[in-house]
């Protein structure tokens, strides 16, 4: 089952704008990841925010996390043509054994226009 | 460090065959975990394996089973392939370390196997 549902499911943005994505998930989590999808192919990591955090950065990717509404933001500032691709935010779901590998969302698909 | 490897990198395969994917972690990292990703269910959890072992297993039928070998490379097997098995199959490897704090942190990832049943 998916743990994590972005919003929204696609998005189109000028080159040079801002693209803000959204996740919520239904779980108490340790953290929660973004990872970026290009066209079918592997997933790349790119940012983990911890319970304890509220906002992290890196480069031009800003991610906040509000554990009382079970949700997360990802923010891409001054996008690029390269930055088209989709974004996934994902947990680890957790039973008696340990954790049950990540819980991914279902995935924002960004495209940049040039 | 070489990243996660995959082979083959596509395959077609019609119903009723079984393949076997392919997967070498990034070196040092000894759990490996596979995801199966279709357009209509997302990217969804097969299994993990540490140590040779089957951690944790999604909910996948029987048909779908996996192994890992002592230099923590691993392989996945579905048998008797139905048309709704064509996905991209995702392995991941971590440094994960039982009982450790930073286990659960990011997975890694291949590229991917592309499997179409026909």
């Amino acid at each position: 089952s998916q743990q994590g549902e972005e919003d929204p499911q696609a998005l189109s943005i000028q080159e040079g704008e801002n693209a803000t994505m959204n996740c919520s998930y239904k779980t108490s989590i340790n953290n929660l990841q973004w990872y970026r999808q290009n066209s079918g192919r592997g997933l790349v990591h790119l940012i983990l925010i911890r319970s304890n955090e509220r906002e992290k950065h890196s480069g031009r990717l800003r991610v906040t996390l509000d554990t009382s509404k079970k949700s997360s933001s990802l923010l891409i500032t001054a996008s690029r043509a390269a930055d088209t691709a989709s974004y996934f935010c994902a947990t680890w779901a957790y039973s008696g054994g340990g954790a049950d590998g990540l819980t991914f969302g279902k995935g924002t698909h960004l495209i940049i226009q040039p | 460090k070489a990243g996660v490897t995959q082979t083959p990198r596509y395959l077609i395969k019609t119903r009723g065959q079984q393949v076997t994917l392919s997967c070498s972690p990034i070196s040092g990292h000894r759990s490996v975990s596979w995801y199966q990703q279709t357009p209509g269910q997302g990217l969804q959890f097969l299994f993990e394996y540490f140590s040779e072992t089957q951690r944790n297993k999604g909910n996948f039928p029987g048909r779908f089973s996996g192994r890992q070998f002592s230099n923590s490379r691993s392989e996945m097997n579905v048998s008797t392939l139905e048309l709704g098995d064509s996905a991209l199959y995702l392995c991941a490897s971590r440094p994960f370390t039982s009982g450790g704090s930073s286990s659960y942190n990011e997975q890694f990832f291949g590229p991917g196997t592309r499997l179409t049943v026909l």
